[in-house]
């Protein structure tokens, strides 16, 4: 089955820092999202974006489906952005997301 | 607009007992998914289904564990004879009908089962 691996693994940011996450995946997909997960466990949708690129506020996600990867940058962190981040593919002749092992993202004052 | 909404969002259940989850997709979305996280893992599809039909189910344990979506109602996730490993988050999520491309998928807040 197809292969979906995020990173780095883990990431250690000062508040104000800019950082980039990466998602790679090993087949062609119709659908590739990312999720922040809170501390709480709450999951929550940031960006449905199988190519191209796409801005909300402070994220900003670019999709190069023809290359197979994904990337999420989060300008100026805040405390608040601390979690884990899931990137979710959809591939080809499914109906399934695939989840990525994650990124866990902390972010100190 | 409501999202997708879960209930309970917390149960713990003894060794051995029934497990119902309940998912009510978002409104004008008709097909439905349920997704299960362990402990430190992201999370592994389980079943996909549509009002009255089950899509795909290549992600259910083949014992103890049932889906269903009825005409009328919410989707239920069933888990007869709960043993410690079914401990987890269990998320609902739901998409609009799809025509010829993918379609985003929206996540409810999930039901956290404890078996003590």
């Amino acid at each position: 089955g197809i292969q979906v691996e995020q990173s780095p693994p883990d990431l250690i940011l000062q508040e104000g820092a800019n950082s980039t996450l990466r998602c790679n995946f090993s087949d062609s997909v119709n659908n590739l999202q990312w999720f922040h997960q809170n501390p709480w466990g709450q999951l929550i949708n940031l960006f449905y974006i199988p190519s191209g690129t796409k801005q909300n506020g402070r994220l900003s996600a670019t999709t190069v489906a023809t290359e197979r990867y994904s990337l999420l940058y989060i300008s100026s962190s805040q405390t608040t952005d601390s979690g884990v981040y899931f990137c979710a593919v959809e591939p080809a002749g499914t109906d399934k997301l695939i989840f990525g092992t994650g990124t866990r993202l902390q972010v100190f004052p | 607009n409501a999202g997708v909404m879960q209930n309970p969002r917390h149960l713990v259940r003894r060794r051995g007992q029934e497990a119902r989850l309940r998912c009510s997709p978002m409104k004008g979305h008709s097909h439905v998914y349920w997704y299960r996280q362990l402990p430190e893992e992201g999370l592994k599809f389980m079943v996909y289904l549509q009002k009255e039909n089950i899509i795909d189910e290549s992600g259910m344990p083949k014992e103890r564990f049932s889906a269903e979506f009825p005409k009328e109602g919410p989707s239920i996730l069933r888990i007869q004879q709960v043993v410690r490993g079914d401990s987890a988050a269990y998320f609902c999520a739901s998409s609009p009908e799809l025509g010829d491309g993918a379609y985003e998928q929206y996540f409810g807040p999930g039901t956290r089962l404890t078996v003590t």
